[in-house]
């Protein structure tokens, strides 16, 4: 079966430290991946798009790769701080009409 | 420049009551979705739109219905609302459909008792 999985259990992390989540596949081919933050109350935000081609994107603080191999993108929030603390998604683009699937979400917890 | 606005924010239905959820975006995107996040799962597609006069299906249409009249407005309408349907329902929209981000609105809650 086709499914997504990102760690259910919440992440401590101490300010300051990197932060590394992780989202895994199977029986999909997805052509692009992508992050996004949610906040308690509030709908997602987009992050950050990563293509099947691409091993690495950065933006400021923020880097995810993309192993097709592996079925498995990692992302990693460098120098973490309180305000990051929030629930992070991924979703894969697939099919033809390129819709998203979405993970569950891991809720990332930066302690002061 | 609002985004995308939903309304209610809340709202109490009662078991076979109907009701609309309204959605709203000023970005003149063509695409519209609409998804239900329920507690430890991931969000689902409900409906979606690729623009004014044109919407398909996504993964869990079952008891819902939509219309896309104009680029701006994507109304779901429950029909004989039942308590499977308590969730919480956002709306996106977004440029296009391939490697494109999407927009989100802040979210309806809805519970049916």
């Amino acid at each position: 079966s086709q499914k997504i999985e990102q760690n259910s259990e919440a992440l401590n992390i101490q300010e300051g430290k990197t932060a590394t989540l992780t989202c895994n596949y199977t029986n999909y081919s997805p052509a692009y991946l992508q992050w996004y933050r949610q906040d308690p109350g509030r709908g997602p935000v987009f992050l950050l798009l990563i293509r099947e081609n691409e091993k690495e994107k950065r933006k400021e603080r923020l880097k995810v790769t993309f192993d097709t191999t592996l079925k498995q993108s990692l992302f990693h929030i460098t120098a973490s701080q309180p305000a990051d603390s929030a629930t992070y998604l991924c979703a894969l683009e697939v099919g033809s009409n390129y819709q998203l699937i979405w993970g569950a979400g891991t809720k990332l917890i930066i302690k002061p | 420049n609002a985004g995308v606005t939903q309304t209610p924010k809340f709202h109490i239905l009662k078991i076979g009551q109907s009701m609309t959820l309204q959605c709203t975006q000023d970005m003149n995107h063509n695409y519209m979705y609409w998804y239900r996040q329920d507690p430890g799962m991931g969000l689902k597609l409900i409906y979606y739109s690729v623009g004014a006069g044109i919407t398909d299906k996504g993964e869990v249409p079952n008891g819902y219905n939509v219309s896309r009249s104009t680029t701006e407005d994507f109304p779901l309408r429950l029909e004989l609302a039942a308590p499977s349907q308590t969730s919480v329902y956002f709306c996106a929209s977004s440029q296009d459909k391939r490697a494109y981000e999407q927009y989100f609105g802040p979210g309806t809650r809805l519970t049916v008792t």
